[in-house]
């Protein structure tokens, strides 16, 4: 079975200031691992990928992972945020069974303060 | 192209009553999950579809069912609503041969 935590259910960060939201995953097969953002009200919108290659994945809005098999981590950076940064993040885990569903983390709330 | 949508935006049922959702993908796209997003229990992934065919189903109750059509378009049907399944349910659709997928903005239930 595929499991997902994201340890920090919120993140406060001041404008400008570089963030880090963790994502650890459990999987006994290869995954495909992805970070998805949640506007309020709205639904997800994909930020970036990993399906395989470079460990070191960039995505949209400045955003970027690092895939760390060893570590089973897959966690997101921004060096810089801005106010528009303010939503939920989700980390999602596929593979495996070959129906491509998603395990999703519990999501991390990110504010960020001017 | 025009993203995967959703319709009703809003939907307010009673209990016991019937609730019918639906998604049309992404154009190209011929798989569609369902995912249901509550309060306190996150993202679960309810049902897939593919090619018009039910391949795979997540931890709910038979009530929760649906259908895909010949254009790839879904309908999720919920029977004998309870009012734990008020939540935003939320469909997505992924071409074939990749494996990330696109989600629509979501049909919020609400049961009272």
């Amino acid at each position: 079975a595929q499991s997902v935590t994201q340890l920090d259910s919120q993140v406060p960060v001041f404008e400008e200031a570089p963030v880090e939201l963790r994502c650890n995953y459990s999987s006994s097969v290869s995954v495909y691992l992805f970070w998805y953002v949640q506007y309020p009200n709205q639904g997800l919108q994909l930020l970036l990928k990993y399906l395989s290659g470079s460990t070191l994945v960039k995505g949209i809005n400045g955003f970027e992972a690092e895939f760390n098999k060893s570590q089973t981590s897959f966690h997101l950076r921004k060096p810089s945020v801005h106010i528009s940064d303010t939503a939920e993040y989700f980390c999602a885990v596929s593979g495996a069974s070959g129906t491509y569903k998603y395990i999703f983390g519990t999501g991390t709330r990110l504010k960020v303060l001017a | 192209e025009a993203g995967v949508t959703q319709s009703p935006t809003h939907l307010i049922k009673t209990r016991g009553q019937q609730a019918t959702l639906r998604c049309s993908p992404i154009s190209g796209h011929t798989s569609v999950y369902w995912y249901q997003q509550a309060l306190g229990l996150g993202l679960q992934f309810l049902l897939w579809y593919d090619e018009g065919e039910e391949r795979n189903r997540g931890n709910f109750p038979p009530r929760f069912s649906g259908r895909q059509f010949p254009n790839y378009s879904s309908e999720l049907n919920v029977n004998a609503l309870e009012l734990e399944d008020s939540a935003l349910y939320l469909c997505a659709s992924r071409p074939q041969g990749t494996y990330e997928q696109y989600f629509g903005p979501g049909t919020r239930l609400t049961v009272t």
